[in-house]
C-alpha cells in the first residue's frame, strides 16, 4: 500500500467557518507533511511532522493549525482564513525526514473561501 | 532569483520523444526529482537521481545529470496523450530535509 489518502476533495467554507482537512497513511511513514498549491505554481511547504512532533513551521499564520493524533494521522485545522488562502492542500509522507528518498503525495484537498 | 528553474511549457507530437529541462543553483544538491502531477491531482514522484550519478533509466523514462553546468533533464520516450501533465523538477541538498521546487513545465502532447 503506497497510497496517502485525503478527504475532502473538495471543500467550500465561508471566512467565520471552522473545517479541519485529513490526511492518512499506512505505510509506516514517520514523517508527514502539508503542501499548499497555488494554481500554476509549485507546491509550498507549510509544515512537517517528525514522528508525531512538529518539526518545521514555514512562518505559516496561526488560522491553520496542524495536529498529528497518531504516525499514520495528520490533520489541518482551520479558522478564519481568507479568500486568498484558497488553494489545493497537499499532504505527502515519507519513510523518515532525513531519508527523503522517496516523498509519498496525496490526490490534495481544492479548499475554496467565499 | 529561483534555486531551481524549468521552461514553462513542452508541446510535442504522440510517439516523439519529451525533454524536460531543469538548471539549479546549490552546488551541495544531493537529490534531483521529478514529479509528475495530472490536472486536479496530487504529486506522482517519477523518478530520483543521486548526484553520485550522471544518467538513471527507468521504462520509457531517462534522467541525465550535469553536475558541472547544474543541470538535470528528464526524456519521456515515445511521449502519449496521458503523459500530458506538469512536471516538477526538485532538488534537496545534504543540509535541507526538503526539496525545492521549480515552477513545472506543462507538457502538452498532440495527436
Amino acid at each position: 500500500d503506497t497510497e496517502v489518502t485525503q478527504t475532502p476533495k473538495h471543500l467550500v467554507m465561508g471566512m467565520t467557518n471552522k473545517k479541519s482537512l485529513k490526511c492518512e497513511q499506512h505505510m509506516g511513514h514517520r514523517a508527514m507533511y502539508w503542501y499548499k498549491q497555488k494554481a500554476k505554481k509549485p507546491p509550498e511547504l507549510m509544515f512537517v511532522y517528525s514522528y508525531e512532533k512538529l518539526s518545521i513551521n514555514e512562518s505559516v499564520p496561526s488560522r491553520f493549525s496542524p495536529e498529528c493524533p497518531n504516525s499514520s494521522l495528520l490533520n489541518l485545522h482551520l479558522h478564519a482564513l481568507q479568500p486568498e488562502d484558497s488553494a489545493l492542500y497537499l499532504c505527502a509522507s515519507s519513510q523518515d525526514m532525513a531519508l527523503q528518498e522517496t516523498q509519498y503525495f496525496g490526490p490534495g484537498t481544492r479548499l475554496l473561501v467565499l | 532569483g529561483e534555486d531551481v528553474e524549468q521552461s514553462l511549457f513542452l508541446s510535442v507530437r504522440e510517439g516523439d520523444s519529451s525533454v524536460i529541462n531543469c538548471t539549479y543553483t546549490d552546488s551541495s544538491s544531493t537529490y534531483l526529482y521529478w514529479y509528475k502531477q495530472e490536472p486536479g491531482a496530487g504529486l506522482q514522484l517519477l523518478t530520483y537521481i543521486f548526484s553520485n550519478m550522471d544518467m538513471k533509466q527507468d521504462q520509457r523514462l531517462t534522467v541525465l545529470l550535469n553536475k558541472k553546468d547544474k543541470h538535470l533533464s528528464l526524456r519521456i520516450a515515445d511521449t502519449q496523450t496521458g503523459d500530458s501533465a506538469i512536471y516538477f523538477c526538485a532538488e534537496r541538498s545534504g543540509g535541507s530535509y526538503i526539496p525545492t521546487f521549480g515552477r513545472g513545465t506543462s507538457l502538452i502532447v498532440h495527436p
